[in-house]
């Protein structure tokens, strides 16, 4: 079975500080990863994502991303948040023989105080 | 930029009516999904359609149906709502190859179901 965990639900943190937000997996076969961001009041946006290749991953808005196959992890990073930085953000995993299901993690909320 | 949207952002309906959520897309998108958003779970998928006609059930198909008769629109039917249905609906649109491609959501619909 697959599962996504997002240990931590909330994510306190000043302006301009640097962030990290945790994703571990489980899966027993090659997976694509994915960050999504959520908006209030809006449906969820693609950061990043790490099909192959270099375990490192740049996305949008100075986010980027590290793929660690050995303690299947995939935290996401930021060296200075914004305050337009805060809104809820998903962990994501599908498999590679099995394109159509997408696992969620249960999310992220980042509040970024001045 | 593609867009996906869905018919209504906030909806009230009372217990045992038939609702019914409308998604469009309009990047010639095969695959449709409608997720269900609660607070602590993440997305859960509940039903998606990888062409006209097609449906295949997800992690929490009871309680919904699904209709698909275009390929740009996929329907969420509650056939007798219920309490527990009280929550963030969104739909997801992506083409065929899956989980190389970005999945593209709408805004959400939030029903509340008194």
């Amino acid at each position: 079975a697959q599962s996504v965990t997002q240990l931590d639900s909330q994510v306190p943190v000043f302006e301009e500080a640097p962030v990290e937000l945790r994703c571990n997996y489980s899966s027993s076969v090659s997976v694509y990863l994915f960050w999504y961001v959520q908006y209030p009041n809006q449906g969820l946006q693609l950061l990043l994502k790490y099909l192959s290749g270099s375990t490192l991953v740049k996305g949008i808005n100075g986010f980027e991303a590290e793929f660690n196959k050995s303690q299947t992890s995939f935290h996401l990073r930021k060296p200075s948040v914004h305050i337009s930085d805060t809104a809820e953000y998903f962990c994501a995993v599908t498999r590679g023989d099995n394109f159509n299901k997408f696992y969620f993690g249960s999310g992220t909320k980042l509040n970024v105080k001045p | 930029d593609v867009k996906v949207t869905q018919s209504s952002r906030y909806l009230v309906k009372r217990t045992g009516e038939k609702v019914f959520l409308e998604c469009v897309q309009d990047m010639d998108h095969e695959n449709m999904f409608w997720y269900r958003q609660d607070p602590g779970l993440g997305l859960r998928l509940i039903y998606f359609s990888y062409d006209v006609k097609m449906k295949e059930k997800g992690d929490i198909p009871e309680g919904y149906s699904v209709s698909r008769e275009k390929k740009e629109r996929f329907s969420l039917i509650l056939e007798s709502a219920s309490t527990n249905q009280t929550s963030m609906y969104l739909c997801a649109s992506i083409h065929a190859t899956g989980g190389t491609d970005t999945q593209y959501f709408g805004p959400g619909t939030r029903l509340t179901v008194l």
